[in-house]
């Protein structure tokens, strides 16, 4: 069964510091994954994703993400964390073509 | 630019009133999708259209309906709300095999 687990309803780091959020997956076939970012009141809006190819996924905004498949992880990280950083972030995985399975999502706070 | 839009952003319709809520794109996209997003919580998909076949997920109430007129509209149809589907509503569109791009929702309040 496909699933995303995401390690960590809350997150608070300090401005500058490094962002770590954690993404486990579980996937019977190659998976395809996302980094959606939430903002109050807003849409969710792509931060980068995998497909195939190339682990290292970098993204908007200065956030990248690691796909390992040993680990079944997707971690996304950002090295120094700014106050804009602030929103809910979901790990997703593509199922089936069309159906996205999201991850309960973390909340990133950063403090001044 | 090319984008995905709903309206209204806010709605507020009384306990039991049939209230409609619209989703556009200009992405040309084939496939379209209704999520209901409770605070705090992951996106919920409600259903999709992969151009004009519906989809509805298998614990979608039947309280809620949609229709798709042409690839470019959609529309979400609550017909009787219940004070448990106030919710944000997000809208979303994608190719097959990509990523989805969401529309900025519609905060539904029923009173």
């Amino acid at each position: 069964a496909q699933s995303v687990t995401q390690l960590g309803s809350h997150v608070s780091v300090s401005e500058g510091a490094l962002v770590l959020l954690r993404c486990n997956y579980s996937s019977s076939v190659p998976p395809y994954l996302f980094w959606y970012v939430q903002y109050p009141n807003q849409g969710l809006q792509l931060l980068l994703k995998y497909t195939t190819g190339a682990t290292l996924v970098k993204g908007i905004n200065g956030f990248e993400a690691e796909f390992k498949k040993s680990e079944t992880s997707f971690h996304l990280t950002k090295p120094s964390a700014h106050m804009s950083d602030a929103a809910e972030y979901f790990c997703a995985l593509l199922w089936g073509g069309f159906k996205t399975i999201f991850g309960a999502g973390t909340r990133l706070f950063v403090k001044a | 630019d090319a984008m995905v839009i709903q309206n209204p952003r806010y709605q507020v319709t009384q306990f039991g009133k049939p209230v409609t809520l619209s989703c556009s794109q200009t992405l040309n996209h084939n496939v379209m999708y209704w999520y209901q997003q409770k605070s705090s919580q992951a996106p919920k998909l409600l259903f999709h259209y992969y151009d004009k076949d519906f989809n509805n997920e298998a614990d979608t109430p039947d309280n809620f309906q949609s229709r798709r007129p042409n690839t470019s509209f959609c529309f979400l149809d609550i017909r009787s709300p219940g004070l448990g589907d106030a919710a944000m509503y997000l809208c979303a569109t994608s190719r097959v095999v990509n990523e989805q791009f969401f529309g900025p929702g519609t905060r539904l309040t029923v009173l």
